[in-house]
């Protein structure tokens, strides 16, 4: 089964408005990291936060491992947060190479 | 400062014709180098990974092979596409060892017709 579950699959934000943005994995890992996916394909780093609270700017990542999650916190929102964020777990798969498996994302939309 | 650059940017290619798709990092010496796909409206997937030159282990198979020639460069090909094959390929980097902080390139994206 999918072993990194997003949710929700997709927001609507009026302009201003907070939102949190949830990543649950179903094993153990060793990392997390949070992107910000461009229309284009690319993939714009947010966080690499393997556990704890990390902030920058108005957004703030959370990672609770024992807990098996993290989240991603939009404060304020804007039009041009507006995007599919992805959250990818990292796991080690015994050799010297960390191995990303990737969550199926968040659409964020923000209305004016 | 380290960059990454993937080339080309776009193709457009028909089904059974090979593919050569690159990637070359520049600033870092010795990364480990990862290949990952995304079907359009699919999930990001790591195809393969190098952690040093001549060494490529696969992840997933889905009939094509990539290569480390040089350290600072990672190659995917397949002598017959197929529609399937469509998609994003994204190449990413990490410092050598074990690491899960990743790096990615621009990307590749590849229409098969």
């Amino acid at each position: 089964g999918q072993q990194v579950q997003q949710s929700p699959a997709s927001l609507v934000l009026q302009e201003g408005e907070n939102a949190e943005l949830q990543c649950n994995f179903s094993t153990s890992l060793n990392s997390m990291q949070w992107f910000y996916q461009r229309p284009e394909g690319s993939l714009v780093s947010l966080f690499y936060n393997p556990s704890g609270t990390k902030q920058s700017g108005r957004l703030t990542s959370t990672t609770v491992i024992k807990e098996r999650r993290s989240s991603l916190h939009i404060s304020s929102s804007q039009i041009t947060d507006s995007g599919t964020y992805l959250c990818a777990m990292g796991l080690n798969t015994g050799g010297l190479s960390g191995k990303l498996t990737f969550g199926e994302g968040t659409q964020v939309t923000v209305i004016s | 400062a380290q960059t990454i650059h993937q080339w080309p940017v776009a193709e457009i290619k028909a089904v059974g014709s090979p593919l050569s798709l690159g990637c070359t990092i520049k600033g870092k010496s010795s990364p480990n180098l990862y290949w990952y796909w995304q079907a359009t409206g699919g999930t990001l997937q790591q195809l393969f990974y190098s952690i040093t030159v001549g060494q490529v282990e696969s992840v997933v198979q889905l009939n094509l092979s990539a290569s480390r020639p040089k350290d600072d460069q990672f190659i995917l090909s397949t002598e017959k596409l197929l529609l399937s094959h469509s998609g994003f390929y994204l190449c990413a980097w990490s410092p050598w060892g074990v690491s899960y902080e990743q790096y990615f390139g621009p990307g590749t994206r590849l229409t098969v017709l």
